[in-house]
């Protein structure tokens, strides 16, 4: 059974530029939650996506934007970066909401650095 | 607001020794989730154990165990015989009633010594 995966591990941009981060969630499950992990930092929401649709978003600006595609895969994207967009990014994955549970179950992250 | 408070930045024990790691929440909601995650050196977040607001009975899992103590809003968790392979960075995380966004604390960093 093949967790959450990530794509790719690493990442180095310069700024102003634009960058896709790819996510595949745990089999079985249809919700796709994206996170930001700075250095020393515990994980900060960016949003939630969920039937394709962006359910819930965390205080990040309108740069950060999302997309779920219909097989529950999800990318984050992120335009015209800054240096401060340096970080872990974080996918996480959690099962269908009649399962009653709010578990979400992470992948690997991506690395991202803004030179 | 919601907020979760790990007041331990850093922990160093001996192997061996018995380590408890403490986590302080905040929220107004009557129904909630209480999540403890692992992160290793690697970087992936490793679920350990997730708690509804409803549920206080104490849980032990192995060497790990947890107390949830809604009086005090705590939520503590403690590695008995602590080994080496502990060394990571424990997260503490909390949901409220409309789901979705995990507010997570900024972690301890634990580190066992031979």
């Amino acid at each position: 059974d093949a967790g959450v995966t990530q794509s790719p591990t690493h990442l180095i941009k310069t700024r102003g530029q634009q960058v896709t981060l790819r996510c595949s969630p745990k089999s079985g499950h249809d919700t796709v939650s994206w996170y930001q992990q700075a250095l020393g930092q515990g994980p900060q929401f960016i949003f939630q996506y969920y039937e394709e649709e962006e359910r819930q978003r965390g205080n990040f600006p309108d740069r950060f934007s999302g997309h779920q595609f219909p097989n529950y895969s999800s990318e984050l994207n992120v335009n015209a970066l800054l240096l401060g967009d340096s970080a872990l990014y974080l996918c996480a994955s959690s099962p269908p909401p009649w399962e009653r549970t709010d578990t979400q179950y992470f992948g690997p992250g991506t690395r991202l650095t803004v030179l | 607001a919601q907020k979760v408070t790990q007041a331990q930045t850093e922990i160093s024990v001996v192997e061996k020794e018995d380590v408890t790691l403490d986590c302080v929440y905040e929220t107004r909601d009557t129904t909630y989730y209480l999540f403890w995650y692992k992160q290793p050196p690697s970087g992936e977040l490793v679920f350990l154990i997730r708690r509804n607001s409803f549920d206080e009975q104490n849980e032990i899992s192995g060497r790990y165990s947890w107390n949830f103590q809604k009086s005090t809003s705590s939520f503590n968790f403690t590695i008995t015989a602590s080994q080496v392979v502990d060394s990571a960075v424990y997260f503490c995380a909390l949901i409220g009633n409309q789901g979705g966004k995990l507010i997570f604390g900024q972690g301890t960093e634990l580190s066992v010594k031979p």
